[in-house]
């Protein structure tokens, strides 16, 4: 199976910070990689897919890049809604293995 | 828009089998542009895929619960299904059934999810 590993475990920020969050995975997954949001109470949310591809509705103040094994989630000028756990994904091959997830809380 | 729900009961006895149905409005379960997943998450823990339904009928299911997990589809009820046999309290979760992309691996919508507990 490939492992995804998330870091920060948990970050603290402000309201109008920029805020990073790192995914690494166990092996090369070229850019099969998907970004869900879940605030506190609700079901996770498609941010982003395929690496960098913002799904319909999202904000662009959230952006995502990578290739292979490493991947950024960035969120750019954090707002209010925005404080929630964050998970990754990997999507290149049964089973699909998720991210332990980073919780982004108000400083 | 597609809406999904799952359904099911919220307490189940360890080494029986937990059965939840998905019901989704907005959109068929037969159309072909549709594919299921489940996914369950334990208390303070991560995501776990359980196993993807495609719209051809093909099933994939997590390695670490093959054994155990069976999906089926009713389109006369607009549901599908998820059933887990031989149960112990590890499998205390949420279970999220969700619409998947086959030609991206990635779930939207989720429906709420359905907290199951298994204990005596």
């Amino acid at each position: 199976d490939i492992q995804m590993t998330q870091s920060p475990s948990s970050v603290s920020a402000s309201v109008g910070d920029r805020v990073t969050i790192t995914c690494r995975a166990s092996q090369d997954i070229d850019n099969w990689l998907v970004w869900y949001q879940q605030e506190p109470g609700k079901v996770p949310k498609l941010l982003i897919f395929g690496a960098s591809t913002l799904q319909s509705g999202v904000p662009s103040r959230f952006s995502g890049s990578g290739s292979g094994t490493d991947f950024t989630l960035t969120i750019s000028g954090l707002q209010p809604e925005d404080f929630a756990t964050y998970y990754c994904q990997q999507a290149n091959r049964f089973p699909l293995t998720f991210g332990g997830g980073t919780r982004v809380e108000i400083k | 828009q597609l809406q999904l729900q799952e359904s099911g009961p919220g307490l189940v006895r360890p080494s029986e089998t937990l059965s939840l149905t998905c019901t989704a409005s907005g959109g068929s379960i037969s159309s072909s542009s549709y594919s299921w997943g489940w996914i369950r998450q334990p208390p303070g823990k991560e995501l776990e895929w359980i196993g993807s339904l495609f719209n051809s009928g093909s099933t994939y299911y997590n390695p670490s619960l093959k054994s155990r997990v069976t999906f089926s589809v009713d389109t006369s009820k607009n549901q599908f299904s998820l059933n887990l046999s031989s149960v112990t309290a590890a499998d205390t979760a949420v279970y999220f059934c969700a619409h998947y992309s086959r030609s991206s691996n990635w779930f939207d919508p989720w429906g709420q999810g359905t907290l199951v507990t298994v204990s005596s």
